[in-house]
């Protein structure tokens, strides 16, 4: 049973560009959950995602950044116009749902602005 | 704010050596507490978790002890071994609507050989 998975892994982009993070999560795991670490430092919440639906948001930046879950295929997060305060490790995590709480995280993607 | 207080930033211990390491909370909301060991490169894998419904809880070599009227909770690992060399994260949730996770800011273990 494949565990959550990201890609890509490391991602390098220069200021003003666009970064697009994927994650897939667990088989039969309907939660997404988007967090931020920066180094040196624990994982901060982004966002939280059901299938074609945001349910929180709250911890995400206002500008620039958004997230999605599409019926079909991985979630997105997607960081428009990077910045050097952007470069961070990006975790995915995953939860059945239904009442269980455990959430399942991926390696992550490291991103780094130029 | 730091919802969630955890100590101490790092550790080192013998091996066989019992590290501890203490979480506090403030919000009487949370009702899941878990702890993640991270590898340097790699994501956090969830070790063990705990609800306010029990004091303690075991499994393996690692325990959580509860304190739920201090809102105090913390990771025990018994014979610990250089292999537990790890940076560890303690968190909390609530069980009821969105329950995004409010991690502790890590406690970087190393275990001696």
């Amino acid at each position: 049973n494949a565990g959550v998975m990201q890609n890509p892994r490391h991602l390098v982009r220069r200021r003003g560009q666009e970064a697009r993070l994927r994650c897939s999560p667990m088989k039969g795991h309907s939660h997404v959950y988007w967090y931020r670490q920066l180094p040196e430092e624990g994982l901060k919440f982004m966002v939280y995602l059901q299938k074609e639906n945001i349910i929180d948001e709250s911890g995400m930046p206002k500008e620039r950044f958004s997230a999605e879950f599409p019926k079909e295929g991985p979630s997105i997060l997607r960081i428009q116009q990077v910045v050097r305060g952007d470069s961070a490790a990006y975790f995915c995590a995953s939860s059945p749902g239904q009442g269980r709480d455990e959430q399942f995280f991926g390696p992550g993607t490291r991103l780094t602005v130029l | 704010q730091q919802q969630v207080k955890q100590s101490p930033q790092s550790l080192i211990v013998q091996k066989g050596g019992i590290p501890i390491i203490n979480c506090a909370y403030e919000n009487t909301a949370f009702d899941y507490f878990p702890w993640y060991q991270q590898f340097p490169g790699k994501g956090p894998a969830l070790l063990i978790a705990i609800r306010p419904d029990v004091s303690e809880k075991k499994e393996g070599r690692f325990t959580i002890s509860f304190n739920k009227s201090a809102k105090q909770f913390s990771l025990h690992i018994m014979d610990s071994q250089p292999g537990d060399s790890a940076t560890y994260f303690c968190a909390a949730s609530r069980q009821t609507g969105a329950n995004n996770l409010f991690f502790g800011t890590g406690t970087r273990l190393t275990v001696i050989p």
